[in-house]
């Protein structure tokens, strides 16, 4: 089946500017995680949407970042006014959240920001 | 909190030479270990897990760890390896029991050279 789908695959913007990356994940994941990979900071976790109930906003690295989960499925990971240090790429993954806890979480291929 | 620590940065091999790459991690709670491999431009594939029950865990492409609690360590092995397996390889730590988010190690690059 179909796996956890990202877009775009790479999006360089300016300073200063706005960007919005997608992840669409397996259907029927509850689910649904973002991270952030870059070369100082290795993976990191960013935030976390669990069914209907309040996200977990507890990674995101400052209020310039955002993410809104629509009708269960995709999310949209908002940053606004980009900075140089923004730079990374950003993975999207999808679990199946099962009592315990003892869910796999599946990645997407990611979306590369360069910000100039 | 949980933490996780992949002592080796880079690990040159040779083709069917064994490997071994270490994780140690370290909380105060149950937990939940993974490995995650990546190869160059794409995601994170699961290798292997472990959540309760036989210490040793067998994964894909001929994968094994071993959960040490006492050590707490979760080393990755594998006896023979080959040119495909060289990509960069992620130990990975979560609370056990609950639901949440992955604490991943800086990872391991793991260079299989003929």
């Amino acid at each position: 089946g179909a796996g956890v789908s990202q877009s775009p695959s790479n999006k360089v913007t300016e300073k200063g500017k706005d960007v919005e990356l997608r992840c669409d994940p397996i259907s029927g994941h509850t689910a649904l995680y973002w991270y952030r990979q870059s070369l100082g900071q290795g993976l990191e976790f960013l935030i976390y949407f669990q069914g209907n109930s309040a996200p977990d906003k507890s990674g995101l690295p400052s209020d310039r970042f955002s993410a809104e989960r629509t009708g269960g499925s995709v999310s949209t990971l908002t940053i606004q006014r980009t900075q140089q240090e923004d730079s990374a790429v950003y993975l999207c993954a999808s679990s199946l959240a099962v009592i315990g806890g003892a869910d796999t979480q599946y990645f997407g291929p990611g979306t590369r920001l360069t910000v100039l | 909190a949980q933490s996780v620590t992949q002592l080796d940065s880079q690990v040159p091999v040779f083709e069917e030479a064994p490997v071994e790459l270490r994780c140690n991690y370290s909380s105060s709670v149950s937990v939940y270990l993974f490995w995650y491999v990546q190869y160059p431009n794409q995601g994170l594939q699961l290798l292997l897990k472990y959540l309760s029950g036989s210490t040793l865990v067998k994964g894909i492409n001929g994968f094994e760890a071993e959960f040490n609690k006492s050590q707490t360590s979760f080393h990755l092995r594998k006896p023979s390896v080959h040119i495909s397996d060289t990509a960069e390889y992620f130990c990975a730590v979560k609370r056990g029991g609950s639901q949440g988010n992955l604490i991943f190690g800086k990872g391991t690059k793991l260079s299989v050279k003929p």
